[in-house]
């Protein structure tokens, strides 16, 4: 079955950046989304079709993709950036099906 | 505005069913189809299927082929999600999401209800 492959953990200082990759075989082919989720909470999308932002979502996130990797930026990141991130995206080879990766939890201090 | 309200938690016994449902507001119930995740405690996300309101096709996850079925209720615009032969690793919160496309091509999961905590244990 299909995999996109997180990091489980990243750490940063408040104010670096924070780069949070995901990697599958399909994403030269598929768009990946990305998700935010803080403690206790439903996920939020910051980020769609590999690279765009929808309205309200802070500008210091962003979305790249090169090859079969994917990549969340947090650019000076803060304490309330402090969240697990999941990618998200489709198989490519005939299977209809949709996948999260494993999920990252970026921690900021 | 956009809402999505799910029923209350659940606790039910190895082998029984549950459904989980998933009440709209706020938008035209057809114009849009409802994705399925959930989550285990203390785990990552993991997609469920997917029901389009327009036409009812539906796309369910390999591993929950023979155990789930998705529905809407359009007269209440509401969803379910019914999970039968429940096992001990079915305990998760279990969301439903606004999904913008009719045929299952988006990973826009812009509107989420709250979760709905179901529990399995003997």
């Amino acid at each position: 079955s299909y995999e996109l492959t997180q990091p489980p953990s990243v750490s940063v200082s408040p104010g670096q950046t924070a780069r949070i990759t995901c990697s599958g075989d399909a994403l030269p082919k598929k768009y990946v989304y990305w998700y935010q989720q803080k403690s206790g909470q439903a996920p939020v999308l910051v980020i769609f079709e590999d690279s765009n932002r929808p309205s309200g979502i802070i500008e210091r996130l962003s979305g790249s993709t090169s090859g079969t990797m994917a990549t969340l930026t947090i650019s000076g990141a803060q304490v309330e950036d402090e969240a697990d991130y999941y990618c998200y995206s489709r198989d490519s080879s005939g299977n209809p099906y949709w996948v999260f990766g494993g999920g990252t939890k970026l921690t900021v201090l | 505005q956009v809402q999505l309200v799910q029923s209350g938690g659940e606790v039910k016994k190895p082998g029984a069913s549950v459904k989980v449902s998933c009440k709209a507001s706020g938008y035209t119930f057809t114009s849009y189809s409802i994705t399925w995740v959930r989550q285990a405690p203390g785990q990552g996300l993991e997609w469920m299927g997917w029901i389009s309101v327009y036409n009812g096709n539906t796309n369910y996850a390999q591993k929950l082929q023979d155990r789930v079925t998705m529905t809407t209720d359009i007269s209440t615009s509401t969803a379910y999600m019914e999970l039968r032969s429940l096992r001990s690793d079915d305990t998760a919160v279990y969301y439903c999401a606004r999904n913008p496309s009719t045929d299952d091509s988006s990973g826009y999961l812009g509107y989420w209800g709250q979760g709905t905590l179901v529990t399995v244990s003997s």
